[in-house]
């Protein structure tokens, strides 16, 4: 069964960029869309994108033009890039594996608290 | 106005059942749509139960018991998931989730207590 575990640095200063790494066990990431997903203490969920095996990604319009994803093949991971953070960007962010049909995550990691503070 | 949008509560006892709905903004028409679920419990990533798109075009996650079930109001423009027989360990917060226009949309998440 696919696992997922997100890892990066918990603290962020503002105006800089957060950086996120997911690694994949049990299924190569080669196959797959992958996403990024995240949650404001206490609020609902935010789509931030996914990215596919040939690199190609969707990214949530409202992040876009700070958002960058990527994946390493050799070593299953993939990695989320959001830069110009603000407080508002202080949340439990998750990487999820995306159901091959339908296209919804179906896998989840289980988060990692990023918190934007000086 | 969001895409979708969700009742942020509902409460319920043990046994009941309960509707939890799900609206599409107005000028976004529901027919079309797979409407996806989800249950997170504290502490928890979110947990896919099951989507809805029509009589014939409907699944249920392995696993996710036969009493949660979706249908489509389409007179309210809404997704609906109801849970029956309501246990305490349902209690939860509840998300739909859409895709359009290549993003991916989640409403805003109904706290369900069973009490």
């Amino acid at each position: 069964q696919v696992q997922l575990q997100e890892s990066g640095p918990g603290l962020v200063k503002p105006s800089e960029t957060l950086s996120l790494t997911c690694t994949v066990s049990g299924g190569s990431i080669s196959s797959y869309y992958w996403s990024w997903i995240r949650q404001p203490a206490g609020k609902g969920l935010e789509w931030i994108g996914r990215i596919y095996k040939s690199g190609s990604t969707n990214y949530n319009p409202s992040l876009k033009s700070r958002v960058t994803m990527s994946l390493d093949t050799s070593k299953n991971q993939l990695s989320l890039k959001l830069s110009s953070v603000t407080a508002a960007d202080t949340a439990v962010y998750y990487c999820a594996r995306d159901e091959a049909l339908s296209g919804y995550p179906d896998y989840w990691g289980q988060g990692t608290l990023v918190t934007v503070s000086s | 106005q969001a895409v979708l949008t969700q009742p942020s509560s509902l409460s319920a006892s043990p046994g009941a059942s309960a509707s939890l709905t799900c609206t599409l903004r107005s000028g976004i028409n529901v027919g079309p749509y797979r409407m996806y679920w989800y249950q997170q419990k504290p502490g928890s990533p979110p947990q896919y139960l099951l989507r809805f798109k029509s009589d014939s075009d409907n699944q249920r996650a392995s696993g996710v018991p036969s009493r949660f079930s979706a249908s489509k109001v389409a007179s309210a423009n809404a997704g609906i998931l109801l849970i029956s027989g309501l246990q305490p360990e349902d209690e939860a917060d509840y998300y739909c989730m859409i895709w359009h226009s290549t993003v991916v949309f989640f409403g805003g998440g109904t706290k369900l207590t069973v009490l």
